[in-house]
């Protein structure tokens, strides 16, 4: 049992490019999420989905896009890298949804700098 | 106003001392509050969540006031391996979780 996986690790990007953060967990969980975190603001959501096919953003969605085609993955798209997304992003699943709460695990994190 | 505050730190103590967090949270309506512990360089991870009578586990005792909107934690007998970054966290509406920035903990030998 894996839990939350993230890759790549490490990514340096030019300004304008484009690529795709990848997250896989086998915990069978229907929520997942990405967040970004940034020195003194915390984790920010980027976007959510409560199960494949459904989506929805969170506080800061501009400039990211994601799908979720499989239970399983849930990738995040930066659409055209722009130094103010230069972060570490960190992708989250919990089982269910709703006012009861559901521990959220964790991915190891993906750190991003754009140039 | 930050939905969720914290103050930053450092919190530097010795071992064995006795320290405490405070977050204030200013959406009424919060549903459920929590404590999640971050390592240097490394993900979020549960440490307890905050029931409205506080709850205590081992070395560790969370506590929620509604009326004033602040949650706490409280350290006892603090441990080299307690340093780390305690990150309060409230949930609003559904699974949609908002953070704190942050109290950095330091524990010196």
């Amino acid at each position: 049992n894996a839990g939350v996986t993230q890759t790549p690790k490490f990514q340096v990007l030019k300004t304008g490019q484009s690529m795709t953060l990848q997250c896989a967990q086998d915990m069978n969980h229907e929520y997942m999420s990405w967040y970004r975190q940034d020195p003194g603001m915390g984790l920010r959501l980027i976007h959510y989905s409560v199960g494949a096919g459904i989506t929805d953003q969170g506080e800061v969605p501009n400039g990211y896009n994601v799908s979720r085609s499989t239970t399983e993955d849930f990738p995040l798209r930066l659409l055209s890298a722009a130094p103010s997304q230069t972060s570490v992003y960190f992708c989250a699943s919990s089982h269910g949804q709703g006012s009861s709460y559901n521990e959220q695990f964790f991915g190891p994190g993906t750190r991003l700098t754009v140039l | 106003r930050k939905e969720v505050e914290q103050d930053p730190g450092p919190f530097n103590v010795p071992e064995g001392a006795t320290v405490a967090f405070n977050c204030t949270y200013s959406n009424s309506a919060s549903q459920s509050f929590f404590w999640y512990r971050q390592d240097c360089r490394k993900e979020p991870k549960l440490l307890m969540s905050v029931y409205s009578s506080g709850n205590e586990d081992g070395r560790f005792t969370a506590q929620l006031n509604r009326a004033s909107q602040y949650i706490s934690l409280l350290i006892r007998d603090s441990k080299l391996s307690d340093s780390a970054t305690y990150l309060c966290v409230v949930n609003n509406a559904g699974n949609m979780l908002t953070f704190g920035g942050g109290t950095r903990l330091m524990v010196k030998p």
